[in-house]
C-alpha cells in the first residue's frame, strides 16, 4: 500500500535558503521517520518522530507531525549545497514491521 | 557509529542467473531486512527476517526469493533465475530492538544489473 507519499517530487533551492518537504500517510502510525539517500548510496536515518509528538529539531532538521491531518514535514534550514539529496519519509519499521517509504523528494540545493 | 556491510557493490549477471547478495548486519542485532530500489523508483520492501526465519514479506518476494542466515554474522539473498526487471540497488538493513527508536541501518546497497 502507499503510506508515505512526499511533496514535492524536486526542489531546487539556493545555498542559505530553507528547505521544505512534506509527507502523507494513509494509516494510523507509532512514529514516522525521515531518511536522506545521496545519488546511488544507501538510505541515511535523519530523525524519528512519534505519534504523541508534534515538533522535534536536530541541528538544522525541524520535522513536524500532524496525526489529523496524517501528514509531515521536513525542514532543512540554511540549507548547503551538501545537502543536496532525495529524502523519503517511512512509516513503521523496527519490531513493528518493515518500514514503507514515500517515492521521495528529490532536494537540489546550488551554490 | 556501526555499520551494515553489503558486498558486493555492483554485480552484473545473465538473465537467469542465481545471484547471491551479502550483507553482514550490525552485530547485536536482532532483524534483518532487505529492501530493492528501481532506479528512479521508491524503496520497497521485500523481506524481513527475525529469529531464524521470515516475519513478514512483500509480494515481489516470490519464489524465485530466498533468504538465508548461514551464520552469526551473515544475511543472504539469494534470486534463483534472475530477470531482467530484477535489476535494481538492494539495500540490506538491520535494527537492535533494544534501542529506543525504530531506527533501522542500512547497507550501502548492491546494485544488480540483469542483462
Amino acid at each position: 500500500s502507499q503510506q508515505g507519499e512526499e511533496d514535492p517530487q524536486a526542489l531546487s533551492i539556493q545555498e542559505g535558503e530553507n528547505a521544505t518537504m512534506n509527507c502523507s500517510y494513509k494509516t494510523s502510525i507509532n512514529n514516522l521517520q525521515w531518511y536522506r539517500q545521496n545519488s546511488g548510496r544507501g538510505l541515511v536515518h535523519l530523525i524519528l518522530i512519534r505519534s504523541n509528538e508534534r515538533e522535534k529539531h536536530s541541528g538544522r532538521l525541524r520535522v513536524t507531525l500532524d496525526t489529523s491531518k496524517k501528514s509531515s514535514s521536513l525542514l532543512i534550514t540554511a540549507s548547503r549545497a551538501a545537502d543536496t539529496a532525495s529524502y523519503f519519509c517511512a512509516t513503521g519499521g523496527g519490531s513493528q514491521g518493515n518500514l514503507i517509504f514515500g517515492k521521495g523528494t528529490k532536494l537540489s540545493v546550488k551554490p | 557509529e556501526p555499520e551494515v556491510t553489503q558486498t558486493p557493490s555492483h554485480q552484473v549477471t545473465q538473465m537467469g542467473q542465481e545471484v547471491i547478495l551479502r550483507c553482514v548486519p550490525i552485530s547485536n542485532h536482532l532483524y534483518f531486512y532487505w529492501y530493492r530500489q528501481i532506479l528512479g523508483q521508491k524503496v520497497e520492501f521485500l523481506v524481513s527476517f527475525y529469529n531464524n526465519e521470515i516475519s513478514e514479506k512483500s509480494e515481489i518476494f516470490d519464489d524465485q526469493f530466498s533468504v538465508e542466515r548461514p551464520d552469526g554474522s551473515n544475511f543472504t539473498l539469494k534470486i534463483r533465475s534472475t530477470k531482467l526487471e530484477d535489476s535494481a540497488m538492494y539495500f540490506c538493513a538491520s535494527y537492535g530492538a533494544y534501542s529506543t527508536n525504530e531506527k533501522l541501518f542500512f547497507g550501502s546497497g548492491t546494485q544488480l544489473s540483469v542483462l
